[in-house]
């Protein structure tokens, strides 16, 4: 199985809004509502943001959405802050009964 | 709230098999509810899923570890473990263990801190 692609680095200022694709294929991401993603700050372990596409755990801010379409999952953060600067990294359930994490994304807020 | 720990060995030497533990404090492992997993992360490079084990002692594993993986749990200390075998250079990187829920397709709620593993002579 292959890594979901996802870009490298994406940048914003704060107040701004930046979304991260993450893309994969008809037996990962097209073809399951089981995307997650994950944030992480340096040296710390990652941080359930997002899961099932779309719905946010308890104590996350509402400024992290979700979203998919096809083979690609989205997150958006609005709102801009400093502390939103980590790590970003989609992971699908797969066909195969494994999952398969993206490359990650470094977040810049500029 | 669940807490994960991991521990073993920080460093390994080529050829070896690399043991890790993961304590899991705060509930039961013995849940039927939850699958618990391994993952790992190299230095500056992204997340990789090495497995994942069922109370039952059902196991997955990623295709290209499979053949050198194997997760056991143990309910009694409520504990799981990771054995690496055959380790090289290339897996050098943090393991972190993680729960998932709900079983089946859910996604990794919990994470412990992870341990950092060198494989050098």
């Amino acid at each position: 199985q292959s890594a979901l692609t996802q870009p490298a680095s994406v940048s914003g200022s704060p107040g701004q809004s930046i979304t991260i694709s993450c893309t994969g294929t008809s037996s990962d991401v097209g073809g399951y509502n089981y995307v997650s993603w994950y944030q992480q700050h340096p040296g710390k372990a990652p941080k359930l943001m997002i899961y099932e596409v779309s719905n946010r755990p308890s104590g996350v801010s509402n400024r992290f959405s979700g979203s998919k379409s096809g083979n690609t999952a989205s997150l958006t953060i609005s709102g801009l802050q400093a502390e939103d600067e980590a790590d970003y990294y989609c992971s699908s359930y797969t066909s195969s009964s494994t999952w398969v994490f993206g490359g990650g994304t470094k977040l810049t807020v500029l | 709230q669940v807490q994960l720990q991991e521990s073993g060995p920080g460093l390994v030497k080529p050829s070896q098999t690399l043991s890790l533990t993961c304590t899991v404090s705060g509930g039961s492992i013995s849940s039927g509810s939850y699958y618990w997993s391994w993952i790992r992360q190299p230095a500056g490079k992204g997340l990789e899923w090495i497995g994942r084990i069922y109370t039952s002692g059902s196991t997955y594993y990623s295709p290209s570890l499979k053949s050198r993986v194997t997760i056991s749990v143990d309910t009694s200390k409520n504990q799981f473990s990771l054995k690496l075998s055959s380790v090289t250079a290339a897996d050098t990187a943090v393991y972190y263990c993680a729960r998932v829920y709900p079983i089946s397709t859910g996604r990794f709620d919990q994470w412990g801190q992870g341990t950092l593993v060198t494989v050098s002579s």
